[in-house]
């Protein structure tokens, strides 16, 4: 089966412009999560979705956005790009919400801003 | 104070060495403890859950202390492929999961 899988896996935006991530969850997931890697530090938590509904929102300022397809695929989108964006985007996917569910990573987005 | 802390590292250790991996969690409500391998320019990858009694793997073993708020990770006879970035992860019921920093491990032949 294939696993979590992210497009485009590089990509380099200057200042001000806007982004779109895309991710597509292991086959029967139905959740998936949003994280931002900046180097030297570990994931931070952007976005959940479940079922195509936003479960949980980190941190981040509202030029970040997300959305779940009725696929259970879904998008990370981020405006007004600024140097401090450039990081690895992870998306990752379980079953469900559930406690004990392992989430899976895809190989991740690494953008660019200059 | 960070929800999640950990050894900085790096830890430079020669093939076959004991090396031990500490963190520390803030957050007491937590129910959930993992420890992630990630290599370098990868994503992280699940290398085993920590249960309260203590769980095994191989050359891997995880202990955690609720009372402390505390979990290791000892690895065994450390191999040149066991050098990675170890993430120490908590989780509180639903939410999303909670990494440290990470700690970098170079083992060396």
């Amino acid at each position: 089966d294939a696993g979590v899988t992210q497009s485009p896996t590089h990509l380099i935006k200057t200042r001000g412009q806007q982004v779109t991530l895309r991710c597509s969850p292991i086959s029967g997931h139905k959740s998936v999560s949003w994280y931002q890697q900046v180097l030297g530090q570990g994931p931070q938590f952007i976005f959940q979705y479940y079922e195509k509904e936003e479960r949980g929102r980190g941190n981040f300022p509202d030029r970040f956005s997300a959305r779940q397809f009725p696929n259970y695929s879904s998008e990370l989108n981020v405006n007004a790009l600024l140097l401090g964006d450039s990081a690895l985007y992870l998306c990752a996917s379980s079953l469900r919400l559930a406690t004990e569910e392992t989430q899976y990573f895809g190989p991740g987005t690494r953008l660019l801003v200059l | 104070r960070k929800e999640v802390e950990q050894d900085p590292g790096p830890f430079n250790v020669p093939e076959g060495a004991t090396v031990a991996f500490n963190c520390t969690y803030s957050n007491s409500a937590s129910q959930s403890f993992f420890w992630y391998r990630q290599d370098c320019r990868k994503e992280p990858k699940l290398l085993m859950s920590v249960y309260s009694s203590g769980n095994e793997d191989g050359r891997f073993t995880a202990q955690l202390n609720r009372a402390s708020q505390y979990i290791s990770l000892l690895i065994r006879d450390s191999k040149l492929s066991d050098s990675a970035t170890y993430l120490c992860v908590v989780k509180k019921g639903n939410t999303p999961l909670v990494f440290g920093k990470g700690t970098r491990l170079s083992v060396i032949a």
